[in-house]
Parts: C-alpha cells; structure tokens; sequence
C-alpha cells in the first residue's frame, strides 16, 4: 500500500531553516509529483509547491519562492522541503502528498511534521 | 487567486442524519474540485474528485455534485467513523487553494 512517511518533529529559532523528509513506499517514486501543504494552528490549508521526482523540476507557490527549496533522492525514494529565514508565522504541519500529474489531486497524504519557531 | 469558501464551518449531527457541506469557488473551475477527510492527528484522506467521482474504497454514502463555483459533499446517513473535518480543493490552477473545512460534530 502507498506510504507517505514524514521526518519527526522540529524546533527551530527564527531566522534558521528547516529541512523536512519525505518517504515513499508502495508505488513507482519517480510516477507521482509530490506536493508540500502546510497548515498553522486553527488555520486552513495552505500549498507551497510540488517537485516532479523523474526530472527533478519543481514549482513553488509566489508566496515561498526565495524561501523554500524542494529536492528529491531518487535512490532512497525520499522528497525535502527546505523552509529558510523562518518566522514565527512558519509554526505549522507540513505535509506531503502526492498527484499522478501536475493538474490533478491529491491521492495520497503524510502524516504531517510539524515544525515551531520560537525564540 | 482562487478563493474556496465552505459552509457552514461547524455542523452538528446525529447518526443516521443526512448531511450537506458546500463549497463556492470564486472563479469556473469547471469540475476540478476534490473532497478530503481529515480526523485528528492523521493524513488528510482523498473522498471525491473531479467533483462527483467516487474514490476506490470510499463508502457510497458520500457523494458529491456540481460544476463551475457551486459544489457540495453530502453524507447520507452518518456513521460513527464519519466525525471529522472535512475541506474541499481546487485543482483547476495554481496556486492549488482549499476550503477552510468543515467540522462534523456529534449532536
């Protein structure tokens, strides 16, 4: 069965940044775009972009471009985000997720990481 | 942008009961709307897409309908395992955006 599993829970300083895995299991790695969503305390859901694992290429949300990187190790089946110049504002569960294609919906979902910025 | 707004954000309800959630986009996205179930502390957990299409292993209780900015998710007759937090998504263009949810309750 497809498995999303997620790196453990972080504290991180503001202003340092955050690097957040990704496992895949259970399906072709490189098949399936892999998206990272992002929800605060109370908040609603919020998309920060995808990264295709087959070639490489990513797309991020104008809202993170500068701040977030997406990378992918094709040899352990396993996406990152990096989140830099954190805020407090960063504080939230980051999830993975994956879609057959860049225009289509999410089949699958982490389990979250959540990641607090506190001074 | 496009904004997704769901009603109502809280509803409560009895086993058995029939619900309806809706959800409005602010622009056409045709029919590119899909529906997720959040329970606390797991994975978000793919319903319908494409509006109306039933995902493999989804209780047909749940149904959805709609096109264009007016869509809604209707649970008939509502089962224990079906308290949860529901929200909907766009996926007709980027940046992908979603409903603010909808928590079932029990009544």
């Amino acid at each position: 069965q497809v498995q999303l599993v997620q790196s453990g829970a972080e504290v991180k300083k503001p202003g340092a940044s955050v690097k957040v895995s990704c496992k895949a299991s259970g399906y072709t790695f490189t098949g399936y775009y892999i998206h990272w969503v992002r929800q605060a305390p109370g908040q609603g859901l919020e998309w920060m972009g995808w990264i295709n694992p087959y070639s490489g290429d990513t797309y991020y949300a104008q809202n993170f471009q500068g701040r977030v990187t997406m990378t992918r190790d094709t040899s352990i089946s396993t996406a990152y985000m990096e989140l830099s110049r954190l805020k407090s504002d960063d504080t939230a569960v980051y999830y993975c997720a994956i879609s057959s294609g860049s225009y289509s919906y999410f089949d699958y979902w982490g389990q979250g990481t959540l990641v607090t910025v506190s001074s | 942008d496009i904004q997704m707004t769901q009603s109502p954000s809280t509803l409560s309800a009895s086993v058995g009961d029939r619900v309806t959630i809706t959800c409005r986009a602010s622009q056409s996205i045709s029919s590119w709307l899909a529906w997720y179930q959040q329970k606390p502390g797991k994975a978000p957990k793919l319903l319908i897409y494409k509006a109306s299409s039933l995902e493999s292993g989804v209780p047909s209780r749940f149904s959805g309908s709609g096109s264009g900015t007016e869509f809604t998710l209707t649970i008939n007759s509502l089962q224990p395992d079906d308290f949860a937090t529901y929200f909907c998504q766009q996926y007709n263009s980027y940046p992908r955006t979603f409903g603010q949810g909808t928590k079932v309750e029990i009544k």
